[in-house]
């Protein structure tokens, strides 16, 4: 079952806009990290945030996690036509180490 | 260049037939993970490995069978008993320092049943 599910599923911005989506998960984690996939090719990692951190930036990107409500987001600032491509949470449940779970991803589409 | 390789990049299978997909790393990293990817949707586990000769089910195990007998290959055999095999495969491996890890991913192989 899959551990991670993202929202929105979809998003269509214009260039120079920001993008947030959103990831919930199931149960206690030990890191959630975000992923990026261009059409057709495998996936890159993109930020891992611990479970006991609560944000945590890179570039354009920024991470929260709130593990109380066992959630976590993802804001890219300031987007570029490059930024196109879907973005996927992943989880490492506590109780599986090592077991890396993906949500459904979000499909961001960024118009110049 | 230190990296994930995988092939073939496309396979075509005729229903009934079995198909390995092989999946190399030369990044010293003891886990090794197989995905399946469906349009538009997200990754499912299928099989795991976090050291040579040993290996676990992921969520979607069914049809599918691997082996680890070299830290640098984990191949995946998709098998007639996998009932809906066409999809896109990633394969991905990780260092796994401490309790967590960052995955590294292959291109993929797209595999489709004729």
């Amino acid at each position: 079952s899959q551990q991670g599910e993202e929202d929105p599923q979809a998003l269509s911005i214009q260039e120079g806009e920001n993008a947030t989506m959103n990831c919930s998960y199931k149960t206690s984690i030990n890191n959630l990290q975000w992923y990026r996939q261009n059409s057709g090719r495998g996936l890159v990692h993109l930020i891992l945030i611990r479970s006991n951190e609560r944000e945590k930036h890179s570039g354009r990107l920024r991470v929260t996690l709130d593990t109380s409500k066992k959630s976590s987001s993802l804001l890219i600032t300031a987007s570029r036509a490059a930024d196109t491509a879907s973005y996927f949470c992943a989880t490492d449940a506590a109780d599986s180490w090592g077991k890396f779970q993906f949500g459904a991803g979000t499909q961001v589409v960024v118009t110049p | 260049d230190g990296g994930i390789t995988q092939s073939p990049k496309y396979l075509f299978r005729k229903e009934g037939q079995n198909v390995t997909l092989s999946c190399e790393q030369n990044l010293n990293h003891d886990a090794m993970y197989w995905y399946r990817q469906d349009p538009g949707q997200g990754l499912r586990l299928i099989y795991y490995s976090q050291i040579v000769n040993d290996f676990q089910k992921g969520d979607i195990a069914e049809g599918y069978s691997v082996s680890r007998e070299k830290k640098e290959s984990f191949p995946l055999t998709v098998t007639s008993a996998q009932k809906n095999p066409t999809a896109f495969y990633l394969c991905a491996s990780s260092k796994l320092t401490g309790n967590t890890g960052e995955l590294f991913f292959g291109e993929g192989s797209r595999l489709t049943v004729l």
